[in-house]
């Protein structure tokens, strides 16, 4: 099946530094999204990406689907930014999403 | 964006027992799934579900798990015998693919089940 890696694991950032994330995946896909995991739990979109670039305020995300990679950029940071950030992916249009490893990050005030 | 709210959102319980976890889409939508999450791990497929059937799974969703639409609204996993190693967060999701296949899932906040 699908690979799906993300680096770094883990990540910590003074408050306003920026920072880029990074997915790695090992097939085609269809679909993907990128996920912010709050320290509650919940799993909060944040951006649908299988192609092309797409920004919302201080966040970013490129998917260069032909080099099978994915980048989430995150500028200016804040202490709610903590989380875990994960994409997934979709290879086979089936609507069944493989997550990746995750990334921790954590902001420092 | 309109998401699902799932219920409760902590469950605990002895092993061997019955669970069932339920999940109910404030909107119209066709495409269903649930996924769960180990503490401390990644988010892994269960299943999807689709006009009332059961699209795909994964090897995780062995006998003891099924799932249904029992009234057309609440979405229901039910766990027949829980194990331990059932004790995770699990999270309702939903959709609606565009034609072309363009699929954004929503998550809902997850019920996190104890297994004793």
């Amino acid at each position: 099946g699908i690979q799906v890696e993300q680096s770094p694991p883990d990540l910590i950032l003074q408050e306003g530094a920026n920072s880029t994330l990074r997915c790695n995946f090992s097939d085609s896909v269809n679909n993907l999204q990128w996920f912010h995991q709050n320290p509650w739990g919940q799993l909060i979109n944040l951006f649908y990406i299988p192609s092309g670039t797409k920004q919302n305020g201080r966040l970013s995300a490129t998917t260069v689907a032909t080099e099978r990679y994915s980048l989430l950029y995150i500028s200016s940071s804040q202490t709610t930014d903590s989380g875990v950030y994960f994409c997934a992916v979709d290879t086979s249009g089936t609507y069944k999403y493989i997550f990746g490893t995750g990334t921790r990050l954590k902001v420092l005030a | 964006e309109p998401e699902v709210t799932q219920t409760p959102s902590h469950q605990v319980t002895q092993m061997g027992q019955e669970v069932i976890l339920r999940c109910v889409p404030i909107s119209n939508h066709l495409y269903f799934y649930w996924y769960r999450q180990i503490l401390g791990q990644k988010v892994e497929f269960l299943v999807s579900f689709y006009n009332n059937e059961i699209s795909e799974k994964s090897e995780i969703f062995d006998d003891q798990f099924s799932v249904e639409r029992p009234d057309g609204s609440n979405f229901t996993l039910k766990i027949r015998s829980t194990k331990l190693e059932d004790s995770a967060m699990y999270f309702c999701a939903r959709s609606t693919p565009l034609a072309g296949g363009s699929d954004t899932q929503y998550f809902g906040p997850g019920t996190r089940l104890t297994v004793l």
